[in-house]
């Protein structure tokens, strides 16, 4: 069965310091990959989309994340953190073909002034 | 303003009582969804519309329904809801699909 795996449910980053969300995926196939975010009491924000070609997308809000297919994942990276990033981000994938949508549990980012 | 507009808010019902969550878009999208979301286990799809009159079930549809009469529209029916529809839920339209763009959510208490 297809599955979305967000194996970091909280983590706690310093203001300034880089972060690294990890997703992980089981299909058979390359899905299409999102990362989404959701600040407290809001509907989610696309961040960033990958469905082809080059492994490494650029995001709003100076988020990046990388496409491993060795791997089966999708890890969302940012250098420098800001207070305002504090939220929760969840990893999604789209099946080609179905318009069905998987999500990750999330995780819950805060950050230390 | 592109926006996706879901009534109510808020919504605090009893058990059977028939209620209908309503979604509008004005982006024009072909696709809609609806989600649910509960603690730890993030979003969960629960019907998609590919266009108007075509939907298919999402992976926890018991309990629901759906209709898609007009394109910007996608209405959530609970018909006689239950405690465990207790839930956060999310409309979402797409143009493609696949990028999604979410309401605000509407928090949905069954006593």
């Amino acid at each position: 069965a297809q599955s979305v795996t967000q194996p970091d449910i909280h983590i706690t980053v310093s203001e300034g310091a880089s972060l690294e969300l990890r997703c992980n995926y089981s299909y058979g196939a390359t899905p299409y990959l999102f990362w989404y975010v959701q600040s407290p009491g809001q509907g989610l924000q696309l961040l960033l989309k990958y469905f082809s070609g080059d492994t490494l997308v650029q995001g709003i809000k100076g988020f990046e994340a990388e496409f491993k297919r060795s791997q089966s994942s999708f890890n969302l990276r940012k250098p420098s953190v800001h207070w305002s990033d504090a939220a929760e981000y969840f990893c999604a994938v789209g099946l080609p073909g179905t318009y069905k949508y998987i999500f990750g549990t999330g995780t819950r980012l805060k950050v230390l002034a | 303003e592109a926006q996706v507009t879901q009534n109510p808010r808020y919504l605090i019902t009893v058990t059977g009582k028939k209620l209908t969550v309503t979604c509008s878009q004005n982006m024009n999208h072909e696709y809609m969804s609806w989600y649910r979301q509960d603690p730890g286990l993030g979003l969960r799809q629960i019907y998609y519309s590919m266009n108007v009159e075509v939907t298919d079930k999402g992976d926890v549809p018991e309990g629901y329904k759906v209709s898609r009469k007009e394109k910007r529209n996608f209405p959530l029916i609970l018909e006689s809801p239950s405690p465990n529809q207790t839930s956060l839920y999310f409309c979402a339209s797409s143009f493609t699909g696949y990028e999604q763009y979410f309401g605000p959510g509407t928090r949905l208490t069954v006593t």
